[in-house]
């Protein structure tokens, strides 16, 4: 079946960039999201990006998609404290159908 | 802007009992769904639905039950709680091709 992968942990010291990376298999993707989980808290959308583009940008926010490898990326520039919190990549199917990786959680190095 | 509120946000049962969670959405979505969160699991969709009146099951249904009689309101089950549904739960909510939005999420732990 369907399936989202993505690295359960990444350290990045406060002030670097952040790279969370994803892969996916679903061939009929339409879009793809990232999620952030604060502790204690439920997923908010961070950022999406449609299937048909390569690369979108919001502030701090860089998404890659690399649809021939099925590769997706999210970078943080300029990472902070308040950017600690577990990354959930998510695939969107012309089904309408989520499958969502099982997050990556990102720790902040002073 | 309420969203996608959980009621309640906390509780312990017993092994045996039921109870009923509810998710609310003030957004006019259409689909709906259910999900538990697990450490080291990710999300796991329990159940879902795309419009008043009909319920699907997910990836994880067996030991919850769902209704959905009014649009704005999810009700997740359980019948006869087990330890295995010791969790986080977490409720959903999109209009049709669109993102989801989530709640605060419900603690429940069987003993």
């Amino acid at each position: 079946g369907e399936d989202v992968e993505q690295s359960l942990f990444l350290s990045v010291r406060e002030g670097d960039s952040s790279v969370i990376n994803c892969t996916y298999t679903d061939s009929s993707s339409t879009y793809l999201y990232w999620y952030k989980q604060e502790p204690g808290a439920g997923l908010q959308l961070l950022t999406y990006i449609f299937s048909n583009m390569d690369m979108k940008q919001d502030q701090r926010l860089t998404v890659l998609l690399n649809k021939k490898d099925k590769h997706l990326s999210l970078r943080i520039a300029d990472t902070q404290t308040g950017d600690s919190a577990i990354y959930f990549c998510a695939d969107m199917n012309r089904d309408d159908k989520i499958i969502f990786g099982k997050g990556t959680r990102l720790h902040i190095l002073p | 802007n309420a969203g996608v509120t959980q009621t309640p946000k906390f509780r312990v049962l017993k092994t045996g009992q039921s109870m009923t969670l509810l998710c609310a959405q003030d957004m006019n979505h259409e689909y709906m769904y259910w999900y538990r969160q697990d450490p080291g699991m990710g999300l796991r969709l329990i159940h879902y639905s795309v419009g008043e009146g009909t319920t699907a099951k997910g990836e994880v249904p067996d030991g919850y039950n769902v209704s959905r009689l009014k649009k704005q309101n999810f009700l997740l089950g359980l019948e006869s709680a087990a330890p295995s549904q010791t969790s986080v739960y977490f409720c959903a909510s999109s209009l049709a091709g669109q993102p989801q939005h989530f709640g605060d999420g419900t603690r429940l732990s069987i003993l």
